[in-house]
């Protein structure tokens, strides 16, 4: 069965500083999505990693992955409030067809704050 | 688009009634999945479709839960009859097969209070 584990649960920064959350699953994929998700909200889709060494950035967020450790990374950078949120990893590990889509097992999410 | 769209937004209802949730996809997506989220268990997947058919339920939680989904542009998930412990927020995603992004979109979801 794939877990999918992240790390910090919890995790208040200051403002202009920056920090990085990890996702570690347990099972061979290739596949690796961020989301967010603000309080009372839908999931936003933040980032798709599709390959090992897979780097996406967007403003102030940046994800990696590492398929070999089996790990992926959300780096903030000189974090601002607006980037105050939950953040799920969810990994893609049965494949549905060749080029088909996947059920997707979310980890915990990390409930991010960001205190001026 | 207007992206995947859920009704209702909200839910209450005394144990023991029957709850319907609707899921209306994005245009031309061909997968439609329906997850659960609570604070003791995060987000579950309940059961996905591809083209209509249900590909997947081994994440429905008893057979109180029922999903259809009669054409590609609706799917219902049903709990007939609720019990307090399936409050929870239902959210619907929908996506499209593709080599290059697979991503899910998610519906605004439903909130459902059982009492």
């Amino acid at each position: 069965e794939l877990k999918v584990e992240q790390n910090p649960l919890f995790l208040s920064m200051q403002e202009e500083k920056n920090y990085t959350i990890y996702c570690n699953y347990s099972t061979t994929s290739d596949r690796l999505y961020w989301y967010r998700q603000d309080p009372g909200k839908s999931l936003e889709s933040l980032f798709v990693l599709l390959s090992n060494g897979a780097v996406k950035q967007e403003g102030r967020l940046m994800a990696s992955l590492d398929t070999k450790a089996r790990l992926s990374t959300l780096h903030i950078t000189a974090a601002v409030h607006d980037l105050s949120a939950t953040y799920f990893c969810a990994v893609g590990a049965t494949r549905i067809s060749n080029f088909g889509n996947e059920k997707l097992t979310f980890g915990t999410g990390t409930r991010l704050t960001i205190i001026p | 688009d207007a992206g995947v769209i859920q009704s209702p937004r909200h839910e209450v209802t005394e144990m023991g009634q029957e709850v319907t949730l609707r899921c209306k996809p994005i245009s031309g997506h061909d997968y439609l999945f329906w997850y659960r989220q609570t604070m003791m268990r995060g987000l579950e997947l309940l059961i996905y479709f591809n083209n209509n058919v249900p590909i997947d339920d081994s994440g429905m939680p008893e057979d109180r839960f029922s999903a259809k989904m009669p054409n590609a542009s609706f799917s219902t998930l049903k709990i007939q009859p609720s019990e307090p412990r399936d409050s929870a927020v239902y959210f619907c995603a929908s996506s499209l097969a593709s080599e290059a992004n697979t991503e899910a979109f998610f519906g605004q979801g439903t909130r459902l209070t059982v009492v």
